[in-house]
């Protein structure tokens, strides 16, 4: 399975874009990436995924470089209640590892 | 459509003991999967059950055991439970028309060894 990498913490202000970047240099060809977030002793919720285009919908865009190398979750304008853990992960591996925790910031 | 639910949502045990855990999936799917989460190590993959097979497994003890029945809700078993075992416990369905789809996590539950 894909191994990806991102950044142990993030912060951002309110009302600013938070941009979360997730290198998965070994995915495969036909293996989407999927983004996920955890707000504090929740369970996961999922987010977007996407293959080769950008993906957008109602809590972030997902932008994927042409090689497929990495990609960046945007929440357009982060809000308080964005505070989370940021897990991506590729389509066909079993662990989430540690994500990114992101604070969002008054 | 009622989410993933698991059950009890809080647990403690005492080292040696063993514990069972539920998981009942959202309707009509089919695939289950549980994670371990721990502070030290993330979200670590424990094994998934697809129509009462287990079809991926993580890399942890035997100690760690579970099953699907047929209406696709699962049950996890820690035997012999140790300190390193306290943890928030997650399960995940997904449909599975293809292989790994979105997974829907439960609240977890979370489990205490003293």
């Amino acid at each position: 399975d894909a191994k990806t990498t991102q950044p142990t913490s993030m912060d951002c202000a309110e009302g600013r874009a938070a941009n979360l970047p997730c290198n998965h240099s070994t995915i495969s060809g036909n293996e989407y990436v999927y983004w996920y977030r955890q707000i504090h002793s929740q369970g996961p919720q999922y987010i977007i995924h996407g293959l080769k285009n950008n993906e957008t919908n109602e809590m972030a865009s997902l932008i994927i470089t042409e090689d497929r190398k990495s990609s960046t979750l945007i929440l357009p304008h982060a809000t308080l209640r964005d505070t989370a853990v940021y897990y991506c992960i590729s389509q066909y591996a079993l662990n989430f590892g540690k994500g990114t925790s992101l604070l969002v910031t008054p | 459509k009622a989410g993933v639910t698991q059950t009890p949502r809080y647990l403690i045990k005492t080292r040696g003991q063993q514990v069972t855990l539920s998981c009942s999936p959202i309707s009509g799917h089919r695939s289950v999967s549980w994670y371990q989460q721990t502070p030290g190590q993330g979200l670590q993959f424990l094994f998934e059950y697809f129509s009462e097979t287990q079809r991926n497994k993580g890399n942890f003890p035997g100690r760690f055991s579970g099953r699907q029945f047929s209406n696709s809700r699962s049950e996890m078993n820690v035997s012999t439970l140790e300190l390193g075992d306290s943890a928030l416990y997650l399960c995940a369905s997904s449909r599975d028309t293809s292989y790994q789809e979105t997974q829907y996590f439960g609240p977890g539950t979370r489990l205490l060894v003293l």
